[in-house]
């Protein structure tokens, strides 16, 4: 079945740097999204791209796509203590009635 | 605006017993989900609703799951007898529209503990 796989697992920095997280999945898709979870809170919607899309931005969050490598990636720029939190990337497929698919997650750890 | 709402917070049962987990979307949305993590994996999507009616089950994990939306408002969520391996936090999302836009909002999520 899809599904979106996050890399890295768990990611450590420093305040201000900047924090990669990539995303890849199986099939091909309608859109991918990524959403944010705070510590024992709901996921919150991020930002959306869409499979016509290659770049998007959103304040300090640039999203990219590769639909020819079925991946993505999801950088979050100087970063806060805030950002600390658990990152999904999520995909729904391109044809017929099918839920959103979420990975693991990436575990984000900024430091201030 | 309330946003969607999830009750209980945390449950903790012994095995065997019923549990019934309830969600209130966002007024207006029609499209109702459920999903589960169990701790360290993804997050799994149990089912969705359209208004009253299971338009996707196919993540329900047994018969022991039984999800209704009587009425297409506020869903609940039964596990009956429940195992150890239900354990993980139940969350619900809503949507207005699952087409293109296909944003969902989440619950907090409820976290259930089979002992």
């Amino acid at each position: 079945s899809q599904q979106g796989e996050e890399d890295p697992q768990a990611l450590s920095i420093q305040e201000g740097e900047n924090a990669t997280m990539n995303c890849s999945y199986k099939t091909s898709i309608n859109n991918l999204q990524w959403y944010r979870q705070n510590s024992g809170r709901g996921l919150v919607h991020l930002i959306l791209i869409r499979s016509n899309e290659r770049e998007k931005h959103s304040g300090r969050l640039r999203v990219t796509l590769d639909t020819s490598k079925k991946s993505s990636s999801l950088l979050i720029t100087a970063s806060r203590a805030a950002d600390t939190a658990s990152y999904f990337c999520a995909t729904r497929r391109r044809s017929g009635n099918t839920p959103l698919v979420f990975g693991k997650g990436t575990r984000l750890s900024v430091i201030a | 605006e309330a946003g969607v709402t999830q009750f209980p917070s945390h449950s903790v049962i012994e095995k065997g017993q019923t549990v019934t987990l309830r969600c209130d979307p966002i007024s207006g949305h029609d499209n109702l989900y459920w999903y589960r993590r169990v701790m360290g994996k993804e997050i799994k999507f149990l089912l969705h609703f359209v208004k009253e009616s299971k338009q996707d089950e196919s993540g329900m994990p047994n018969n022991r799951f039984l999800a209704e939306r009587t009425g297409g408002t506020y869903s609940t969520l039964k596990v009956q007898p429940a195992e150890l391996e239900d354990s993980g936090v139940y969350f619900c999302a809503s949507s207005q529209d699952w087409g293109s836009s296909g944003e969902l909002f989440f619950g907090e999520g409820s976290r259930l503990t089979v002992l």
